[in-house]
């Protein structure tokens, strides 16, 4: 099985902290997600990356995320100013390509709290 | 642009019976069409995948699932439900050639002794 990590597991910060977590992606893999999951509901697409470069993300990333992809093996996401509702669940993902066939495999997920 | 609904936000079935998880879908375009499954503090694990081809798909742990373009559906089925099986399963719709995989809003599994 393919395998994504995500470190660290768990984070907790004070409202207005800056917060960091980072995912190393399957070997191989040139497609990165980034999603965020409150209460083990649905999925919320975050960014895209493709071969290391961000090619979609949504507005609330642009304004108050940071997100690179310096290596293919090695992405961080980032929250500029921490807010209570940025509690919750921030899982990687990757897949071999970006339009075919291939599966996208899940990290296990850093858990943050805001305080 | 590609939808997945899952109307049941939680089921509740027996050890050892039958389960059906239900999913809807709609596209633009030949889905692939997934389930995964979440188990407690973990990430995603994908139970199987649809690729256009046989209807019907086996995917791990006994799970098969079935596509139906005339019903928009891709229901996840398993005979005989183990108490292992307790997590949240989601179905999930990507366009052909497309990069974005949409998730639906996940069911809760509850396995009752």
């Amino acid at each position: 099985d393919a395998a994504v990590t995500q470190k660290p597991r768990y984070l907790i910060k004070m409202k207005g902290q800056e917060a960091e977590m980072k995912c190393i992606p399957e070997k191989g893999h040139t497609a990165v997600f980034w999603y965020q999951q409150k209460q083990s509901k649905e999925l919320k697409f975050l960014i895209y990356f493709q071969n290391q470069q961000p090619l979609d993300q949504i507005d609330m990333v642009k304004e108050r995320f940071s997100a690179v992809c310096p290596s293919s093996s090695l992405c961080s996401l980032g929250i500029r100013t921490c807010e209570a509702e940025d509690s919750a669940l921030y899982l990687c993902s990757s897949r071999r390509d970006w339009g075919g066939a291939g599966t996208q495999y899940f990290g296990p997920g850093t858990r943050l709290l805001v305080l | 642009a590609q939808s997945v609904t899952q109307p049941d936000a939680r089921v509740t079935v027996s050890e050892g019976a039958s389960l059906q998880l239900r999913c809807k879908y709609s596209y633009f375009g030949t889905p692939y069409l997934f389930w995964y499954v979440q188990y407690p503090r973990q990430g995603l694990q994908l139970l199987l995948k649809y690729y256009p081809g046989d209807p019907v798909v086996q995917g791990v742990n006994g799970f098969e699932a079935e596509f139906s373009k005339s019903n928009s559906s891709f229901h996840l089925r398993k005979a005989s439900v183990h108490w292992s099986d307790w997590a949240v399963y989601f179905c999930a719709v990507r366009v052909t050639g497309g990069y974005k995989v949409v998730f639906g809003s996940g069911t809760r599994l509850l396995v009752s002794p």
